[in-house]
């Protein structure tokens, strides 16, 4: 029950495609964090949403979070080479407990 | 710079061999965290330490040992009862307190058992 579901897998998309993560929880989460790792890099924290239905923007990538805290998007419009990497998500149980990572969805950017 | 450095950046060693990977942060942060990752597996959590001379057991500490004796490190042993050691090992800090906290991840250690 505080395992984080991710779909897809993998995603291969045309550069200018745009792309979408989900991230699913079966108990409600009190925050939601998005990571991504570059190919043989490490994790770098993206965001991080806390409030039932926020949206967040950081110029390309459009961060959602869900009206009963369930579940949660990472979308990119218009992908470009710079966008591959492995895109995490990940949430703490309460307190000062780790972080519980989603197995990840590997996104690929054809030129 | 602040910042967290984990050592060596890739590793070998032959198969019954204990290993010692290092990590180190100056961020001042009380949590520190190890994560082994594996292709398609994700980010999987070995051991955390929310304070120093304590730690916890995350959900694939078998085969692995950790200490805290200080606050800036905490070094993760791979023993030799580990089945399949072969994987990069991440190390995270935080901040800790409260659910609201970013890690801040090493640029990890790829380990390759022989």
């Amino acid at each position: 029950g505080q395992q984080v579901m991710q779909i897809p897998q993998y995603q291969h998309v045309q550069e200018g495609e745009d792309f979408t993560t989900y991230c699913n929880s079966s108990t409600t989460l009190s925050n939601i964090q998005w990571y991504k790792q570059r190919p043989g890099g490490h994790p770098v924290f993206l965001i991080q949403l806390v409030k039932s239905g926020e949206v967040k923007k950081q110029k390309r990538l459009t961060f959602q979070f869900g009206e009963a805290k369930k579940n949660s998007s990472l979308h990119i419009t218009a992908t470009q080479t710079t966008d591959v990497g492995t895109y995490f998500c990940a949430r703490r149980i309460s307190g000062n407990t780790p972080l519980v990572f989603g197995k990840g969805t590997r996104l690929s950017v054809i030129a | 710079d602040g910042g967290i450095t984990q050592s060596p950046k890739y590793l070998f060693r032959k198969e019954g061999q204990n290993v010692t990977l290092s990590c180190e942060q100056n961020l001042n942060h009380d949590a520190m965290y190890w994560y082994r990752q594996d292709p398609g597996q994700g980010l999987r959590l070995i051991y955390y330490s929310q304070i120093v001379n304590d730690f916890q057991k995350g959900d694939i500490a078998e085969g692995y040992s950790v200490s805290r004796e200080k606050k800036e490190s905490f070094p993760l042993t791979v023993t030799s009862a580990q089945k399949n050691p072969t994987a990069f090992y991440l190390c995270a800090s935080s901040i800790g307190g409260g659910t609201n906290t970013e890690a801040f991840f090493g640029q990890g250690t790829r380990l390759t058992v022989v």
